[in-house]
């Protein structure tokens, strides 16, 4: 079966580390988007990409960056961790937006 | 003012009720609308997709649509304790490729 993975599930980092979160879809989707998730603040989006290359900021960008290589994978890399990016961070792959987003489970990052 | 607005709750309702949540988003131009599930933990799902102005029914749940308004809801009937959950509502603004999501309803249905 089709799906979407993160990983880590978990992981803790330390304040100005270079940390990247995983995420792995098979749906063949050409759609991907990273979003954080806070209390009080719903989902927010950060990065998305519409295929092979493509990669546009979201609304929560700063201190992000994605690149995407193949269809598969878009990474999620925090270049200097900061204790604001302590949140849970949720893939979706989508193959139009008439069809909605589908989650990877996500990943709960701490920054210490 | 926020592109898509969810009261927060919590909202309760006894089980066997009909559960009503609401959501008003900003961009006219808005074509698709979606409302996602999920659990305490877990990563949201989608259950239920709406287009056109009107009701929309799948089993217990109904999504409700009304451009003029700005306002799409969904309504679950007969409601369960698993039905326990916070319910986002997602609009595709038409001017973008992306969803903007709302910041969610929780509901707790008492047994």
């Amino acid at each position: 079966d089709a799906e979407i993975t993160q990983s880590p599930r978990h992981k803790i980092t330390e304040t100005g580390r270079q940390v990247t979160l995983a995420c792995h879809q098979t749906w063949n989707h050409n759609n991907m988007f990273w979003y954080r998730q806070d209390l009080g603040h719903g989902l927010r989006l950060i990065h998305y990409s519409y295929g092979v290359q493509d990669t546009n900021k979201g609304e929560v960008s700063d201190g992000y960056s994605v690149s995407r290589s193949n269809t598969e994978d878009l990474p999620l890399t925090l270049e200097s961790a900061a204790s604001s990016q302590t949140s849970v961070y949720f893939c979706a792959s989508s193959p139009g937006l008439d069809y909605g987003y589908t989650f990877g489970s996500g990943t709960r990052l701490t920054v210490v | 003012q926020k592109e898509v607005e969810q009261n927060s709750g919590p909202l309760s309702v006894p089980e066997g009720a009909i559960a009503s949540l609401n959501c008003t988003y900003s961009d006219r131009g808005s074509q698709s609308f979606f409302w996602y599930r999920q659990y305490s933990g877990k990563s949201p799902e989608l259950i239920m997709f709406i287009y056109s102005n009107g009701d929309k029914e799948d089993g217990r749940f109904t999504a409700q649509l009304n451009k003029a308004s700005q306002y799409v809801s969904l309504l679950i009937r007969d409601s369960q304790p698993s039905d326990s959950a916070t319910y986002l509502c997602a609009v595709d603004p038409g001017s973008a490729r992306q969803l903007t999501f709302g910041s969610g309803t929780q509901l707790t249905v008492l047994p």
